[in-house]
């Protein structure tokens, strides 16, 4: 399958730790996007990169969170020092330049105790 | 600002019935507009996009959407329901703008009952 595919599928940890969750998009694909999606919303954006570079980051995301994609493919998305609010499904997506479709990747559900 | 609106949390809709899901927008200019559709523990599956061109879009699985530039409305809609559309779908929106994010509804929970 040479989908959008997101490590880990779950993820609990403690109030306090570090957490870190990769994505690997669709090869070729030059556009990645970062989302957070609670109970009963709708994913709200967080970063997009166009190949390497990051170039927009939302409000939600305050600096305990930091997101690169060092060569232009995998992403990976950091949040420091964990705080419970921080719980829910985080989504990856990628598109191919110049087509507006995004392809999802199954989400990283995240719970912090 | 870019907005988009589903004003039904929950639908209900018998096996082979027809179904809409409804959807309306906010936007500055003209619209692209998506319908996805998420399955429990997934990621969201494209179902269907307007761009341009023709009003009545079709997409995966037998959905279709209708683009309505004077209601500002997206509705998905299929003529024969099966039990395996229930799911959650998601209407999105993002402006011309090179720099306009996509933004998604929050959602509305179909149930087709058999």
């Amino acid at each position: 399958d040479t989908g959008v595919s997101q490590n880990p599928r779950h993820k609990i940890t403690k109030r306090g730790q570090n957490v870190t969750f990769r994505c690997d998009p669709i090869s070729e694909h030059n556009r990645l996007y970062w989302y957070r999606q609670t109970l009963g919303q709708g994913p709200e954006f967080l970063t997009y990169f166009q190949n390497e570079a990051q170039l927009e980051k939302s409000r939600l995301l305050s600096d305990r969170f930091s997101a690169e994609r060092p060569k232009g493919s995998f992403s990976t998305l950091e949040i420091q020092r964990t705080e419970q609010g921080d719980s829910a499904m985080y989504l990856c997506a990628s598109i191919p330049g110049g087509v507006e479709t995004q392809y999802f990747g199954p989400g990283t559900r995240l719970l912090v105790l | 600002a870019q907005s988009v609106a589903q004003p039904e949390d929950q639908v209900n809709v018998a096996e082979g019935n027809p179904l809409t899901v409804k959807c309306t927008y906010s936007v500055s200019g003209n619209p692209y507009l998506f319908w996805y559709v998420q399955y429990p523990n997934r990621g969201l599956q494209f179902l269907l996009k307007y761009i341009t061109g023709d009003n009545l879009v079709k997409g995966s699985y037998g959905f279709e959407a209708e683009f309505n530039k004077s209601q500002t409305s997206f509705h998905l809609k299929k003529p024969s329901a099966l039990v395996s559309d229930s799911a959650l779908y998601f209407c999105a929106v993002r402006g011309l703008n090179r720099d306009d994010k996509i933004i998604f509804g929050k959602g509305t929970r179909l149930h087709i009952l058999p």
